[in-house]
Protein backbone atom coordinates (compact mmCIF):
# COMPACT_ATOMS: atom_id res chain seq x y z
CA UNK A 1 0.00 0.00 0.00
CA UNK A 2 1.46 3.50 -0.67
CA UNK A 3 2.62 5.13 2.36
CA UNK A 4 3.47 8.59 1.46
CA UNK A 5 0.85 11.27 0.44
CA UNK A 6 1.78 14.26 -1.31
CA UNK A 7 0.59 17.52 -1.17
CA UNK A 8 -1.05 19.34 -3.96
CA UNK A 9 -1.36 17.12 -6.17
CA UNK A 10 -0.79 19.70 -9.06
CA UNK A 11 1.68 22.91 -9.17
CA UNK A 12 1.39 25.11 -11.85
CA UNK A 13 3.63 28.42 -11.18
CA UNK A 14 5.99 30.59 -13.29
CA UNK A 15 9.66 30.78 -13.53
CA UNK A 16 11.52 32.55 -11.20
CA UNK A 17 8.86 31.30 -8.15
CA UNK A 18 9.33 29.22 -6.02
CA UNK A 19 7.56 25.51 -5.62
CA UNK A 20 6.42 23.51 -2.58
CA UNK A 21 5.60 20.20 -1.84
CA UNK A 22 4.70 18.58 1.09
CA UNK A 23 4.80 14.51 1.72
CA UNK A 24 2.92 13.05 4.64
CA UNK A 25 3.22 9.59 5.47
CA UNK A 26 2.62 6.97 8.10
CA UNK A 27 5.21 4.61 9.72
CA UNK A 28 8.08 5.13 11.32
CA UNK A 29 11.23 5.46 8.62
CA UNK A 30 15.17 4.81 8.24
CA UNK A 31 14.65 7.55 5.65
CA UNK A 32 12.74 9.70 2.91
CA UNK A 33 13.65 10.32 -0.24
CA UNK A 34 12.04 12.82 -3.40
CA UNK A 35 12.47 11.31 -7.06
CA UNK A 36 11.34 13.44 -10.12
CA UNK A 37 10.00 11.94 -12.97
CA UNK A 38 9.51 13.76 -16.51
CA UNK A 39 6.24 12.19 -18.41
CA UNK A 40 6.99 9.17 -19.88
CA UNK A 41 10.80 8.60 -18.01
CA UNK A 42 12.17 6.39 -15.05
CA UNK A 43 12.38 8.13 -11.86
CA UNK A 44 15.54 10.33 -10.93
CA UNK A 45 16.95 10.76 -7.46
CA UNK A 46 17.14 14.26 -6.08
CA UNK A 47 17.60 13.86 -2.34
CA UNK A 48 17.47 11.60 0.67
CA UNK A 49 16.97 13.00 4.20
CA UNK A 50 17.82 10.45 7.00
CA UNK A 51 15.70 10.02 10.06
CA UNK A 52 18.17 12.16 12.03
CA UNK A 53 18.27 14.78 9.53
CA UNK A 54 15.61 17.76 9.69
CA UNK A 55 17.22 19.88 6.31
CA UNK A 56 19.34 19.22 3.71
CA UNK A 57 20.42 21.58 0.76
CA UNK A 58 21.28 20.77 -2.64
CA UNK A 59 21.62 23.16 -5.33
CA UNK A 60 17.88 24.82 -5.47
CA UNK A 61 16.37 21.92 -3.77
CA UNK A 62 15.56 22.33 0.19
CA UNK A 63 13.96 19.35 1.88
CA UNK A 64 12.98 19.27 5.54
CA UNK A 65 11.77 16.17 7.72
CA UNK A 66 9.58 16.56 11.03
CA UNK A 67 10.03 13.18 12.00
CA UNK A 68 6.82 14.15 15.75
CA UNK A 69 4.77 15.18 12.24
CA UNK A 70 6.05 12.26 9.94
CA UNK A 71 5.76 14.71 7.16
CA UNK A 72 8.38 16.04 4.83
CA UNK A 73 8.66 19.28 2.49
CA UNK A 74 10.26 19.80 -1.03
CA UNK A 75 11.06 22.87 -1.63
CA UNK A 76 12.88 23.95 -5.30
CA UNK A 77 13.96 27.97 -5.83
CA UNK A 78 13.98 29.72 -8.57
CA UNK A 79 11.67 27.42 -10.52
CA UNK A 80 12.87 26.78 -14.60
CA UNK A 81 10.91 25.34 -17.19
CA UNK A 82 12.91 22.63 -17.19
CA UNK A 83 11.71 21.86 -13.32
CA UNK A 84 8.37 20.50 -15.16
CA UNK A 85 7.81 17.40 -13.63
CA UNK A 86 5.95 14.91 -11.51
CA UNK A 87 7.71 14.94 -7.91
CA UNK A 88 7.72 11.46 -5.76
CA UNK A 89 8.54 11.32 -1.96
CA UNK A 90 9.64 7.99 -1.54
CA UNK A 91 9.86 6.58 1.91
CA UNK A 92 11.44 3.39 3.62
CA UNK A 93 9.94 1.92 6.58
CA UNK A 94 12.15 0.53 9.19
CA UNK A 95 10.61 -2.42 9.56
CA UNK A 96 10.56 -3.53 5.61
CA UNK A 97 14.13 -1.99 4.81
CA UNK A 98 14.84 -1.33 1.11
CA UNK A 99 11.20 -1.55 0.13
CA UNK A 100 10.22 1.94 -1.57
CA UNK A 101 7.05 3.23 -0.27
CA UNK A 102 6.06 6.09 -2.75
CA UNK A 103 3.81 8.32 -2.68
CA UNK A 104 0.80 9.61 -5.19
CA UNK A 105 3.17 12.69 -6.57
CA UNK A 106 2.92 15.98 -7.22
CA UNK A 107 2.69 17.19 -10.45
CA UNK A 108 4.40 20.93 -11.37
CA UNK A 109 4.16 22.60 -14.31
CA UNK A 110 6.52 25.44 -14.74
CA UNK A 111 5.37 28.07 -17.70
CA UNK A 112 8.22 30.37 -19.11
CA UNK B 1 24.98 8.66 -10.54
CA UNK B 2 24.90 4.89 -11.20
CA UNK B 3 22.91 4.10 -14.62
CA UNK B 4 20.41 1.36 -14.84
CA UNK B 5 19.29 0.29 -18.34
CA UNK B 6 15.57 -1.33 -19.49
CA UNK B 7 15.04 -2.89 -22.75
CA UNK B 8 12.93 -2.74 -24.64
CA UNK B 9 11.50 1.06 -23.91
CA UNK B 10 8.38 0.16 -25.42
CA UNK B 11 6.44 -3.11 -26.37
CA UNK B 12 3.48 -3.59 -28.36
CA UNK B 13 2.21 -7.54 -28.21
CA UNK B 14 -0.95 -9.43 -29.13
CA UNK B 15 -3.03 -10.74 -26.12
CA UNK B 16 -1.93 -14.43 -25.11
CA UNK B 17 1.73 -13.66 -25.73
CA UNK B 18 4.78 -13.39 -23.00
CA UNK B 19 6.89 -10.41 -23.15
CA UNK B 20 10.26 -10.60 -21.21
CA UNK B 21 11.83 -7.13 -20.07
CA UNK B 22 15.34 -6.70 -19.34
CA UNK B 23 16.77 -4.15 -16.10
CA UNK B 24 20.23 -3.45 -16.37
CA UNK B 25 22.71 -1.98 -13.95
CA UNK B 26 25.53 -0.73 -15.95
CA UNK B 27 28.13 0.61 -13.63
CA UNK B 28 27.39 -1.27 -11.05
CA UNK B 29 26.90 -4.54 -9.18
CA UNK B 30 23.06 -4.69 -7.94
CA UNK B 31 22.46 -7.00 -5.53
CA UNK B 32 18.85 -6.35 -5.37
CA UNK B 33 16.74 -5.23 -7.82
CA UNK B 34 13.14 -4.00 -7.76
CA UNK B 35 10.23 -3.95 -10.26
CA UNK B 36 7.18 -1.37 -10.08
CA UNK B 37 4.19 -0.79 -12.20
CA UNK B 38 3.15 2.34 -12.77
CA UNK B 39 -0.46 2.96 -14.43
CA UNK B 40 -1.17 6.74 -16.00
CA UNK B 41 -0.73 9.62 -13.42
CA UNK B 42 -0.47 7.21 -10.67
CA UNK B 43 2.72 6.76 -8.33
CA UNK B 44 4.60 3.37 -8.73
CA UNK B 45 3.68 0.11 -7.04
CA UNK B 46 6.14 -2.22 -6.05
CA UNK B 47 5.44 -5.63 -7.53
CA UNK B 48 8.56 -7.66 -6.41
CA UNK B 49 11.99 -7.75 -5.30
CA UNK B 50 14.52 -9.86 -6.41
CA UNK B 51 18.24 -10.53 -5.02
CA UNK B 52 20.91 -12.10 -7.09
CA UNK B 53 20.99 -15.66 -7.16
CA UNK B 54 17.52 -16.39 -5.37
CA UNK B 55 13.90 -16.63 -6.14
CA UNK B 56 11.84 -13.34 -6.32
CA UNK B 57 9.65 -12.09 -3.23
CA UNK B 58 6.53 -11.10 -4.41
CA UNK B 59 4.09 -8.26 -2.81
CA UNK B 60 0.36 -8.89 -1.74
CA UNK B 61 -1.31 -9.44 -4.87
CA UNK B 62 0.86 -9.98 -7.32
CA UNK B 63 0.74 -13.38 -9.27
CA UNK B 64 3.99 -14.43 -9.41
CA UNK B 65 2.92 -17.19 -11.96
CA UNK B 66 1.97 -14.51 -14.19
CA UNK B 67 4.96 -12.03 -13.33
CA UNK B 68 8.33 -14.37 -13.63
CA UNK B 69 11.52 -12.76 -12.11
CA UNK B 70 14.87 -13.89 -12.86
CA UNK B 71 18.04 -12.38 -11.37
CA UNK B 72 20.86 -14.16 -12.86
CA UNK B 73 23.44 -12.13 -12.22
CA UNK B 74 24.51 -8.82 -10.17
CA UNK B 75 23.98 -6.66 -13.42
CA UNK B 76 20.56 -8.21 -15.22
CA UNK B 77 17.18 -8.93 -14.17
CA UNK B 78 14.26 -9.66 -16.57
CA UNK B 79 10.27 -9.89 -15.83
CA UNK B 80 8.54 -12.01 -18.41
CA UNK B 81 4.80 -11.27 -18.31
CA UNK B 82 3.06 -14.49 -19.11
CA UNK B 83 0.15 -14.94 -21.31
CA UNK B 84 -0.25 -11.40 -21.46
CA UNK B 85 -3.96 -9.36 -21.68
CA UNK B 86 -4.98 -6.22 -22.11
CA UNK B 87 -5.15 -5.23 -18.28
CA UNK B 88 -1.75 -6.16 -18.30
CA UNK B 89 -0.76 -3.07 -20.25
CA UNK B 90 1.18 -0.37 -18.19
CA UNK B 91 4.63 1.00 -17.45
CA UNK B 92 7.35 -1.09 -15.84
CA UNK B 93 9.71 0.47 -14.09
CA UNK B 94 12.93 -1.49 -12.32
CA UNK B 95 15.02 -0.08 -10.14
CA UNK B 96 18.80 -1.02 -8.50
CA UNK B 97 20.62 -1.13 -5.25
CA UNK B 98 23.89 -2.00 -4.04
CA UNK B 99 24.19 -3.60 -0.93
CA UNK B 100 22.89 -1.24 2.18
CA UNK B 101 19.58 -0.50 -0.87
CA UNK B 102 19.57 3.23 0.49
CA UNK B 103 19.00 4.48 -2.83
CA UNK B 104 17.89 2.66 -5.55
CA UNK B 105 19.05 3.83 -9.45
CA UNK B 106 15.50 3.44 -11.66
CA UNK B 107 15.44 2.56 -15.52
CA UNK B 108 13.79 4.63 -18.05
CA UNK B 109 10.94 2.14 -17.86
CA UNK B 110 9.24 0.17 -20.76
CA UNK B 111 5.76 0.28 -21.87
CA UNK B 112 4.05 -2.55 -22.11
CA UNK B 113 0.36 -2.20 -24.08
CA UNK B 114 -1.30 -5.03 -24.82
CA UNK B 115 -3.69 -5.60 -28.04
Amino acid sequence: SQQGEEDPQALSIQEGENATMNCSYKTSINNLQWYRQNSGRGLVHLILIRSNEREKHSGRLRVTLDTSKKSSSLLITASRAADTASYFCATVPTDSWGKFQFGAGTQVVVTP
Amino acid sequence: GAVVSQHPSWVICKSGTSVKIECRSLDFQATTMFWYRQFPKQSLMLMATSNEGSKATYEQGVEKDKFLINHASLTLSTLTVTSAHPEDSSFYICSAAYLTQETQYFGPGTRLLVL
